[in-house]
């Protein structure tokens, strides 16, 4: 049963341009997470979503990020007009269905680079 | 939200057993405790989990005092491979929604 997988690994975009995190969770999953976690810093969460539905969005910035988990496909993080401050490691966790998610499962990363 | 407050860094030689305490004086009463790993340049990884006394797997011990205010991650015999962030968590579903809460972890340096 592979892991979470996450591509890229490592993304590189000039300011203004627009980023594309992708999340496959693992097989059986269907709760999908995004943390953020800026250099030196722990992990933020950023948006909780299951399959067709944002569940929570309570740390997501308001303008120029969104995310979404289609019923078929990988889940997306997007940035749009990427700026310097977005210079990150965005991790995605999935969890099983069921009533705990203490425990979740997370994938190794995308590194954005903005230049 | 119940706040945890653990050390910034420990130090430690190889073969020791390490312990890291973490507070949550204001834990709730379905709150459960978890502790993850994250190694440099990857994500987080689960390590163990508890509501009270003592769990053991066989990475990690954990104890948990019968007040619940704190927590104490139990390392036995540390190798350089431990060296890594380890965080400790409170909450659970029904508390938060899901989401993890992350503090800022405690950064183990195992030396030869």
């Amino acid at each position: 049963n592979a892991g979470v997988m996450q591509n890229p690994r490592h993304l590189v975009r000039r300011r203004g341009q627009e980023a594309r995190l992708r999340c496959s969770p693992m097989k059986g999953h269907s709760h999908v997470y995004w943390y953020r976690q800026l250099p030196e810093e722990g992990l933020k969460f950023m948006v909780y979503l299951q399959k067709e539905n944002i569940i929570d969005e309570s740390g997501m910035p308001k303008e120029r990020f969104s995310a979404e988990f289609p019923k078929e496909g990988p889940s997306i993080l997007r940035i749009q007009q990427v700026v310097r401050g977005d210079s990150a490691a965005y991790f995605c966790a999935s969890s099983p269905p069921g009533p705990r998610v203490d425990e979740q499962f997370f994938g190794p990363g995308t590194r954005l680079t903005v230049l | 939200l119940a706040k945890t407050t653990q050390p910034i860094s420990m130090d430690s030689y190889e073969g020791q057993e390490v312990n890291i305490t973490c507070s949550h004086n204001n834990i709730a009463t379905n709150d459960y405790i978890t502790w993850y790993q994250q190694f440099p340049s990857q994500g987080p990884r689960f390590i163990i989990q508890g509501y009270k006394t003592k769990v053991t797997n066989e990475v990690a011990s954990l104890f948990i005092p019968a007040d619940r205010k704190s927590s104490t991650l139990s390392l036995p015999r540390v190798s350089l491979s431990d060296t890594a962030v380890y965080y400790c968590l409170v909450g659970g579903f029904y508390n938060q929604g899901g989401k993890l809460i992350f503090g800022q972890g405690t950064e183990l340096s195992v030396k030869p």
